[in-house]
Parts: structure tokens; C-alpha cells; sequence
């Protein structure tokens, strides 16, 4: 257990509102990572943070934006949620103790929009 | 770019048989290999890794060799139980932009019965 929650656990929402989701790590990991699940795709990286204030985007990165004001919150962002946004989101967490290589994950939000 | 293949489920078995599920990669450089499992309803938990060419990873009976000559990273277990029953993700970690890329496969559902 590396000590990651994830808040909300579930979310049903509408199109267009904005949508937070948070990670919250307890053990002092230097980067942290958010991802959605959807069948027949795996995990797919949206964003990914090195340090506090510090993030870049991955893959699917569009309609999303993070923050990390806190080593130990990552907050997620959809600044007005479609349908396709519609998923499972997962936060890891890797480095500081454990090596950079090996990322550990949180319980996961399931988010609906409507 | 860099990507992993893994079979396609559900994988149906009895208890007590012996599992294999199949996982290759293409990567530049000499990726780290990871198997997780994610039960129903939770997150992914790290199974078993392997971080260079030839190493064995294993954990609760299951068991993975890093192959780089036929770039594969196949799961088995000997014996499997109902409580397997849980969807298998084959992964890979790569040092890309600047910090470690988890890539996935699409998962592979096992489904075990009594």
C-alpha cells in the first residue's frame, strides 16, 4: 500500500460542467501520474507531475489540466466534461522511496457524464 | 513508438490448470517489464517486474521472463484458483522526455471456475 486515495470515488455529471478529481499521497513520492482506463485501450497517461508545480502532458492530454500545489495533492481538471470523458481515472505515484521505474496506483474515480 | 500486445480475453479457465498469458513489446533501449492486476472494482496492483534481459520476476505463483530475443514477457502460473479471476495488464517503462513512461497493453480478463 502506498498510501494513495482518490476523491471522489464516484462522479455523475453533466455536459459542460467543470469536474475535479483529487490524489492524495501520504508518503512523500516525487512524481505522480493521472491516467483513464477504457476497454480495449489499457491505461492511457493524461498528465504527469516531476515535483511540486511542476507537470507536462501525455498522450491524451486534451480537455484536461492539472495542479500541484502540495507534494502531496495532484488535482485533475475538466474544465467543461464531454461524454467521451466518460471513464475510469487512476492516480500512481512512483520515486521517493520506491524507484522512479515502478509507479503504484490509487483506487480509481469513476466518473459518468450525462 | 514504443507499445506492448498482449492476448486478447476473456482467458476461461478450471482451477487447478496452468495459465499463460501471452505479452510482447517493441521498445528502443532496454525497457523494464511489468506485470499488474487490477480485481474487480479496484486499482492496479504490481504483480511481478523484471528489469533486464533474462530475469525471472514471480510473485504469488505467478511467474514472467524478460525474453528480448523474441521481445516477450509471458504470465504463468502452474495452478490457478477462483480468486485469480481478475484482469492482466502487461506494461513497459521506458525513459522518455524526461521522466519514466508506463506503457500498456489492453488488458487481458481471466475468468477461473471451480
Amino acid at each position: 500500500d502506498a498510501g494513495i486515495t482518490q476523491s471522489p470515488r464516484h462522479k455523475v455529471t453533466e455536459t459542460g460542467t467543470p469536474v475535479t478529481l483529487r490524489c492524495h499521497q501520504t508518503e512523500n513520492h516525487r512524481y505522480m501520474y493521472w491516467y483513464r482506463q477504457d476497454p480495449g485501450h489499457g491505461l492511457r497517461l493524461i498528465h504527469y507531475s516531476y515535483g511540486v508545480k511542476d507537470t507536462d502532458k501525455g498522450e491524451v492530454s486534451d480537455g484536461y489540466s492539472v495542479s500541484r500545489s502540495k507534494t502531496e495533492d495532484f488535482l485533475l481538471t475538466l474544465e467543461s466534461a464531454t461524454s467521451s470523458q466518460t471513464s475510469v481515472y487512476f492516480c500512481a505515484i512512483s520515486g521517493g522511496g520506491l524507484a522512479d521505474y515502478e509507479q503504484y496506483f490509487g483506487p480509481g474515480t469513476r466518473l459518468t457524464v450525462t | 513508438g514504443d507499445s506492448v500486445t498482449q492476448m486478447e480475453g476473456p482467458v476461461t479457465l478450471s482451477e487447478e490448470a496452468f495459465l499463460t498469458i501471452n505479452c510482447t513489446y517493441t521498445a528502443t533501449g532496454y525497457p523494464s517489464l511489468f506485470w499488474y492486476v487490477q480485481y474487480p472494482g479496484e486499482g492496479l496492483q504490481l504483480l511481478l517486474k523484471a528489469t533486464k534481459a533474462d530475469d525471472k520476476g514471480s510473485n504469488k505463483g505467478f511467474e514472467a521472463t524478460y525474453r528480448k530475443e523474441t521481445t516477450s514477457f509471458h504470465l504463468e502460473k502452474g495452478s490457478v484458483q477462483v480468486s485469480d479471476s481478475a484482469v492482466y495488464f502487461c506494461a513497459l517503462s521506458s525513459f522518455s522526455g524526461g521522466y519514466n513512461k508506463l506503457i500498456f497493453g489492453a488488458g487481458t480478463r481471466l475468468a477461473v471456475h471451480p
